[in-house]
């Protein structure tokens, strides 16, 4: 089945900074990628996704970029702002369902 | 409800003893999924069901975890004879679309935290 590698488990950046995650999975023949935010006490909720035929897309101040060759994606955050703070999970879209990463702790430092 | 609803928020049980886990989705939305969400950790696939029918429980960890959805709307994850380790966040969402994975949003509710003494 899919493995799907998050890292880092914490990432600290000063408010306003960009923030990167990054995932790498191991089924190529998975083609879907999207990105979740879970704040405390919450579901995780749909910020972007990635579809295998794309190698980036944007939605303001966030974008996402897959390599298929490397299998890794990213997500990159712009002018980080304190409502940023949460837990961001990675995941990939397998012939055997959704697979997510352990999650990345996001602080946003005033 | 505007979104998915899950009951109860928190469930406290002794171990041995049996759960009943209930998640509401969202009107109109046909696929139904339900996770398992420990601590640190990213939310793990147990079962998909498609209108009535699960579609697929492979990741259910064992028998005494079942899961039904009658009318296709509402569905109630059963855990027997519960054990310590069985202690996690439990995660309902649904989504429009079919298909397996899913390639469109999963609307997740807030989850029931089950804890087993």
């Amino acid at each position: 089945g899919e493995n799907v590698e998050q890292h880092p488990s914490t990432l600290s950046v000063q408010e306003g900074d960009s923030a990167v995650i990054k995932c790498t999975y191991s089924d190529s023949a998975s083609n879907y990628f999207p990105w979740y935010k879970q704040e405390l006490g919450k579901g995780p909720q749909l910020i972007i996704d990635i579809r295998s035929n794309v190698g980036e897309k944007k939605d303001q101040r966030i974008a996402v970029t897959l390599n298929k060759t490397a299998k890794h994606f990213s997500l990159h955050i712009t002018e980080t702002q304190p409502e940023d703070s949460a837990v961001y999970f990675c995941a990939g879209g397998g012939a055997d369902g959704l697979t997510f990463g352990k999650g990345t702790h996001l602080i946003i430092q005033p | 409800g505007a979104g998915v609803s899950q009951t109860p928020s928190n469930k406290v049980t002794e171990k041995g003893k049996y759960v009943e886990l209930r998640c509401d989705p969202i009107s109109g939305h046909t696929a139904l999924y339900w996770y398992r969400q420990s601590l640190g950790q990213g939310p793990e696939f147990l079962i998909y069901f498609q209108g009535t029918g699960a579609a697929d429980d492979s990741g259910l960890p064992n028998d005494r975890f079942f899961a039904v959805r009658p009318e296709g709307s509402v569905s109630t994850l059963k855990i027997q004879r519960t054990e310590r380790g069985d202690s996690a966040v439990y995660l309902c969402a649904s989504s429009l679309g079919a298909g397996h994975p899913n390639t469109g949003e999963l609307f997740f509710g807030e989850g029931s935290r089950l804890t087993v003494l």
